[in-house]
């Protein structure tokens, strides 16, 4: 089944420097997505990038894919305290109503 | 910014009891879903609606569950007879077009 796998699983970094997240899903896709979720709360949806896309930014957060190595990672940049949180990719088959298959989540910790 | 919103935002019930969950999706949005996250573990896809009927459903959403959308503006989740592994975070999710979900802040239920 679809689904994706953040790797790592834990990430603390220094307030500041960059955090990249990865992840690995193992079958055909036509969409993925980064969500973030604060502890204990909502999912917050960061960014979708679709299979013919390589590469998309949304502010301070860049998204890339390859779909041959069926993998994407996540950049953010300039760490701040308040991304302290998880972070999810999400898989779909692009399918109008299709569900989404979420990984296990990255959780990152920015350090003051 | 249009948003979908649950209640109640945390539900405590007796096991054996009836839950009904509450969301109301994005206005016109046509694609709802729900999923949920047990504590410390990954978001899992319970089920999808759309046109008034099942699209797909988990393994996870038996004979216990239903999902009702009653008027032009609910959509709800129903647990029959509540198990304690059904505490979880419940999350509603609504689309356009499938691709980006916009997800609810979730209800909290727990089952003692």
């Amino acid at each position: 089944s679809q689904q994706g796998e953040e790797d790592p699983q834990a990430l603390s970094i220094q307030e500041g420097e960059n955090a990249t997240m990865n992840c690995s899903y193992k079958t055909s896709i036509n969409n993925l997505q980064w969500y973030r979720q604060n502890s204990g709360r909502g999912l917050v949806h960061l960014i979708l990038i679709r299979s013919n896309e390589r590469e998309k930014h949304s502010g301070r957060l860049r998204v890339t894919l390859d779909t041959s190595k069926k993998s994407s990672s996540l950049l953010i940049t300039a760490s701040r305290a308040a991304d302290t949180a998880s972070y999810f990719c999400a898989t779909d088959a692009g399918n109008r109503d299709d569900k989404i298959i979420f990984g296990k989540g990255t959780r990152l910790h920015i350090l003051p | 910014e249009p948003e979908v919103t649950q209640t109640p935002s945390h539900q405590v019930t007796q096991m054996g009891q009836e839950v009904i969950l509450r969301c109301v999706p994005i206005s016109n949005h046509l694609y709802f879903y729900w999923y949920r996250q047990i504590l410390g573990q990954k978001v899992e896809f319970l089920v999808s609606f759309y046109n008034n009927e099942i699209s797909e459903k988990s393994e996870i959403f038996d004979d216990q569950f239903s999902v009702e959308r009653p008027d032009g503006s609910n959509f709800t989740l129903k647990i029959r007879s509540t198990k304690l592994e059904d505490s979880a975070m419940y999350f509603c999710a609504s689309s356009t077009t499938g691709g980006e979900q916009f997800f609810g802040p979730g209800t909290r239920l727990t089952v003692l």
